[in-house]
């Protein structure tokens, strides 16, 4: 199946210590996008890549960066987590120059839970 | 400021009552809204979008511009919709779109 896929499914890592979440997709989109989900908060958009343009949300910390080496490949960077960056970390795709059906909708990776000791 | 409100974190239900999730926005354009669902251990994944004005797995949403809303509603619930609900507002960007999401509503369907 055509598929987002985020590995691992859960991360652990040591407060200051840079993590790398990373996600892939099968889909062929040209956008790929990063959420950070807070428990009973919404999804939050952190930054996208349209191709190789990244796009960064006014109030993403600088703490937060993302790589693309390729369009199956989106890597989010969290050079020095802290407590507060513990979260759910969701990527998502779409295809905006779809030539048929609707352009933007996204699809979901399962996410990536990271927890910071 | 563009925003989506659930006002309700948890609704519970008995099967085959009707449910009606609520979902309000603020938008200063034409919206363009949806509904995600997260089932247990789930990925998030479309339900349906006001566009297409269609019924998916016997739920509808109809957009009410008047009202501001995008409420999801189904005649009698099943235990298997037990799952997490977003309502999102779809905005252009940069070429492409994005999504502002609700903070959800948990639904339980009670046997």
């Amino acid at each position: 199946d055509a598929m987002v896929i985020q590995n691992p499914r859960y991360q652990v890592t040591q407060f200051g210590k840079p993590v790398t979440l990373s996600c892939s997709q099968t889909l062929n989109h040209n956008v790929m996008y990063w959420y950070q989900q807070k428990s009973s908060q919404a999804p939050k958009l952190l930054f996208h890549y349209y191709d190789k343009d990244f796009n960064n949300e006014a109030d993403t910390p600088d703490n937060f960066q993302s790589r693309r080496p390729n369009t199956s490949f989106c890597f989010l960077d969290i050079r020095s987590p802290g407590l507060g960056d513990a979260a759910m970390y969701l990527c998502a795709t779409s295809n905006p120059t779809a030539l048929a059906g609707p352009k933007n909708i996204q699809y979901f990776g399962a996410g990536t839970r990271l927890s910071v000791l | 400021a563009q925003r989506v409100t659930q006002p309700e974190k948890l609704l519970s239900v008995f099967k085959g009552a009707p449910v009606e999730l609520k979902c309000n926005y603020s938008y200063s354009g034409s919206p363009e809204l949806f509904w995600y669902v997260q089932y247990s251990r789930q990925r998030l994944q479309l339900l349906l979008r006001h566009i297409s004005r269609e019924s998916i797995k016997g739920f509808t949403a109809d957009l009410n511009k008047g009202e501001t809303s995008f409420h999801l509603k189904k005649p009698f619930a099943q235990e298997e919709d037990s799952a997490m609900y977003y309502c999102a507002l779809s905005e252009p960007t940069s070429g492409t779109y994005k999504y502002i999401f609700g903070t959800g509503t948990r639904l339980k369907v009670l046997a």
